[in-house]
């Protein structure tokens, strides 16, 4: 079982840069979502989807965006990379059958900005 | 906009004994559903326990239980029987019941340790 996939596992990008974060599920979830997790802040949300074609903005979204062109992936996308950024990324899907149904993690991207 | 509090940076607990994690949060909303997971080293989002707030009956799941206190806005974890593959970061998170509300309000978690 393949569950929640996050591609790369690990990345280090200069100032500026871009980048995509790529994230994809098996689990036919129509709930995806994106957080980072810094030092002492536990993990906040940084954009999240409910269906292919609808996103919308989470805690954190600034410098940072998503697309959903289908139910299995989304991805996040860094526009011009900055120190700020570097933390620890997980994307999260769940289905929308049942309201309580937990959210399943994929296992993280680790991110430094240099 | 709900905020959940976790005010033990750090616990540890003697292998074999109990230990419990606390979690308060503040919400204005009457149904929500609220979370445990862990995240050992390798970096992992575990799912430990889940509670629906409109259920009064304490949620268990083999050596882990919750105490959830819905009028003082807390939900304590507790670990019977410590192992020492329970060692790792523990986090509280709040879920909204709303349609499209699909995200998960964390604490800032509590790092266990088991000592042998």
């Amino acid at each position: 079982n393949a569950g929640v996939t996050q591609t790369p596992k690990f990345q280090v990008l200069k100032t500026g840069q871009s980048m995509t974060l790529q994230c994809a599920q098996d689990m036919n979830h129509e709930y995806m979502s994106w957080y980072r997790q810094d030092p002492g802040m536990g993990l906040r949300l940084i954009h999240y989807s409910v269906g292919a074609g609808i996103t919308d903005q989470g805690e954190v979204p600034n410098g940072y965006n998503v697309s959903r062109s289908t139910t299995e992936d989304f991805p996040l996308r860094l526009l011009s990379a900055a120190p700020s950024q570097t933390s620890v990324y997980f994307c999260a899907s769940s289905t929308g059958q049942g309201i309580n149904q937990p959210q399943h993690f994929g296992d993280g991207t680790r991110l430094s900005i240099l | 906009a709900q905020t959940v509090t976790q005010s033990q940076p750090e616990m540890s607990v003697q292998e074999a004994e109990t230990v419990t994690l606390s979690c308060t949060y503040d919400t204005s909303e009457s149904d929500y559903y609220l979370f445990w997971y862990k995240q050992p080293p390798s970096r992992q989002m575990i799912l430990v326990i889940r509670q629906e707030a409109y259920k009064q009956q304490n949620a268990t799941e083999n050596r882990f239980s919750v105490n959830f206190q819905k009028a003082a806005k807390s939900f304590s974890l507790k670990i019977s029987d410590s192992q020492l593959g329970d060692a790792a970061m523990y986090f509280c998170a709040y879920r909204s019941p709303f349609q499209g509300a699909q995200k998960l309000v964390f604490g800032q978690g509590t790092r266990l340790t088991i000592n042998p």
